[in-house]
């Protein structure tokens, strides 16, 4: 069974740009969760997605969003991007949510903003 | 807007001590989650706690929800050289239809063998 696969595994942006990070959770999985982690505010959620629905939402910023396809496929969105935005992007994966079920993390997308 | 306080912030202790972390806040939460993250892996999820009071183990692993909703504790027994990593305490809560889960900074663990 394959686990939760995220593309790219690296992005180098410069400040003002947008980036689209992209996850493919687990066959059958249909909460796709994302979070930010720095070595500064350690971990962050930004948001959970299930049956391509926004469920739950952490304290980010419009300029992040997401969206879920019907295959479970999710994308994470950053417009205009800030330096601080420089970070490893995280999604897991699970059947039914956030914590209701055990989740599977992706292995990350290290993002440099310059 | 909440915040977790995790403590401690890092161990290190000989191997088959027994460990024990918190995370406190001033806010309620409805759900409790406990992860460990290994050095360049992702975190993954050891126990969910989902009512006040609720005590659970996984193997040498016992964690509760607190009383009073507020706070949370992990202990692991008789530590071995595997459980080195950081641990992060993690707390869901409901404001109207959507939940936020806010996490503790981690507690870094380190084994002496």
């Amino acid at each position: 069974k394959a686990g939760v696969t995220q593309t790219p595994r690296y992005l180098i942006k410069t400040r003002g740009q947008q980036v689209t990070l992209s996850c493919s959770p687990i066959s059958g999985h249909r909460s796709v969760s994302w979070y930010q982690q720095t070595p500064g505010q350690g971990l962050q959620f930004l948001f959970e997605y299930f049956s391509e629905t926004q469920r739950n939402k952490g304290n980010f910023p419009g300029r992040f969003s997401g969206r879920q396809f019907s295959n479970s496929r999710s994308e994470m969105n950053v417009s205009t991007l800030e330096l601080g935005d420089s970070a490893l992007y995280l999604c897991a994966s699970s059947l039914g949510g956030l914590a209701l079920n055990e989740q599977f993390f992706g292995p990350g997308t290290r993002l440099t903003v310059l | 807007g909440q915040q977790l306080n995790q403590s401690p912030q890092s161990m290190f202790i000989q191997e088959g001590e027994d460990v024990s972390m918190n995370c406190t806040s001033s806010s309620i939460f409805n759900t409790w989650l406990w992860y460990k993250q290994d050095p360049g892996e992702g975190p993954v999820l050891l126990i969910a706690l989902y009512k006040a009071g609720e005590l659970t183990s996984n193997g040498r692993l016992t964690a509760q929800f607190g009383i009073t909703r507020k706070d949370s504790f992990l202990n692991i027994s008789a530590s071995i050289p595997s459980d080195v990593g950081i641990y992060f305490c993690a707390g869901l809560f409901y404001g109207g239809s959507q939940g936020n889960l806010i996490f503790g900074k981690g507690t870094k663990l380190s084994v002496k063998p």
